[in-house]
């Protein structure tokens, strides 16, 4: 059974920092994309980034950033401990929101989110 | 990165079908044949009820099915069910390699 579980939220003052984790299990985790999708108390689902996963010795690890957070933060992996981070700098109020980790369907692109975390929250604010 | 377009609400009572639209452009839907279907409950987490506009997961009733015609892509739930009542958000892959979802439409059975 697939697995996610996420943790590192909480509260953060704007200009502050954060790092969520995602512990992975019950799937071959280096060999699918994985991405974060957050979502703002009472509104949509929006894209945050993907990694690509590795279906070839020494490539993947592709990342892409939605525009509203690209430069601020970043998404990376540690295949050797089936986690996935999301590294998340300069936070602003507009950022809080409940931050899904999601296992994508496919190895390299983030076309489709078939499993996903039950989220964690981050909240920006003084 | 625009959203994709849905409507706000649609309804239908027990036993009915509904269909709820997803609009996009040439960057997005119009593309790939890469667009999801996600289905979610108050306080939960997202389901996936469609991927590559017709597929769906294993454990995904047969009553959920989806379908696109250029630009716009579409959910069809026949057979409306009281435990359908829920969210439901589209998404599309684009060609700057990101994923873009919808606003989300409420279903509502009435």
């Amino acid at each position: 059974e697939v697995q996610l579980v996420e943790s590192g939220g909480g509260l953060v003052q704007p200009g502050g920092s954060l790092r969520l984790s995602c512990a992975a299990s019950g799937f071959s985790f280096n060999t699918y994309a994985m991405s974060w999708v957050r979502q703002a108390p009472g509104k949509g689902l929006e894209w945050v980034s993907v990694i690509s996963g590795t279906i070839i010795a020494g490539r993947g690890g592709e990342t892409y950033y939605a525009d509203s957070v690209k430069g601020r933060f970043a998404v990376s992996r540690d295949n050797s401990k089936n986690t996935l981070y999301l590294e998340m700098n300069s936070l602003r109020a507009e950022d809080t929101a409940v931050y899904y980790c999601a296992k994508c369907i496919a190895s390299t692109s983030s076309r489709s989110l078939d499993h996903w975390g039950q989220g964690t929250l981050v909240t920006v604010s003084s | 990165q625009s959203a994709l377009t849905q409507p706000a609400s649609v309804s239908g009572s027990p036993g009915q079908s509904i269909t709820i639209s997803c609009s996009g452009t040439s960057s997005d839907i119009g593309y790939y044949d890469y667009v999801s279907w996600y289905q979610q409950h108050p306080g939960k987490a997202p389901k996936l009820m469609i991927y590559d506009v017709t597929k769906r997961p294993s454990g995904v009733s047969n009553r959920f099915s989806g379908s696109k015609s250029g630009d716009t892509a579409s959910l069809t739930i026949s057979g409306l069910q009281a435990e359908d009542e829920a969210d439901y958000f589209c998404s599309s892959y684009t060609t700057s390699n990101t994923l873009v979802f919808g606003p989300g439409t409420k279903l509502t059975v009435l």
